[in-house]
């Protein structure tokens, strides 16, 4: 089965400092996604990127995110000035392109923020 | 706002039983449906997607889908150990290329 690779699987930040979580999606997929979910909550969409720009952010997806594919390959969640609220597992998620694809998600990124 | 509603469990069935699993969505719009399954602190991997009214089975999963009253839900039949994990079900408003809205998950345990 294909496989998104996510990095770090764990990272542990003070308030207040930048963070980017990296994410290789499988070569051909052409939409890319980020969700996180808080612990004991459900899983929430950020943003879905495709073409080089966003499709589309939810309201959690505020000024202090942004996301690239800097290099072609690798698709980064940037959050510059991190709170605590911000603990939360980050799930990279990407789809072929065509109706009805199956979207995979990464092993995700666990982030803590103390 | 569109929603996914699920009861969260947890729901205990005993093992080879059949474990049924429900969900509702306030969005008409939506057009395709996930049941994704969560081990605790991993991420979701897909059991079944469903596009049509109806049933859909694979291997000892059905998925049943009615439009009519918004409702899915997820049959795992001779319910295993393995199958203990919390059960998302997810929709979205196209057939593919847009996000999921997930609902909150139920949680499962089969009983040995």
């Amino acid at each position: 089965e294909p496989e998104v690779t996510q990095t770090p699987s764990h990272q542990v930040t003070q308030m207040g400092q930048e963070v980017i979580l990296r994410c290789v999606p499988i070569s051909n997929h052409l939409y890319f996604y980020w969700y996180r979910q808080i612990l004991g909550q459900k899983v929430e969409f950020l943003v879905s990127f495709y073409n080089n720009e966003i499709s589309e952010k939810s309201e959690i997806f505020d000024d202090q995110f942004s996301v690239e594919r800097p290099d072609g390959s690798n698709f980064t969640l940037k959050i510059r000035s991190t709170k605590l609220e911000d603990s939360a597992m980050y799930f990279c998620a990407c789809e072929a392109g065509t109706a009805g694809n199956t979207i995979y998600f990464g092993e995700g990124s666990w982030l803590t923020v103390v | 706002q569109k929603e996914v509603e699920q009861n969260s469990g947890p729901l205990s069935v005993p093992e080879g039983a059949i474990a049924s699993l429900n969900c509702t969505y306030s969005d008409r719009g939506s057009q395709s449906f996930f049941w994704y399954r969560q081990y605790s602190g991993k991420s979701p991997e897909l059991i079944m997607s469903i596009y049509s009214n109806g049933d859909k089975e694979d291997g000892r999963f059905t998925a049943q889908l009615n439009k009519a009253s918004q409702y899915v839900s997820l049959l795992i039949r001779d319910s295993q150990p393995s199958d203990s994990a919390t059960y998302l079900c997810a929709a979205r408003s196209a057939f593919g290329n847009e996000k999921l809205t997930f609902g909150t998950g139920t949680r499962l345990t089969i009983i040995p």
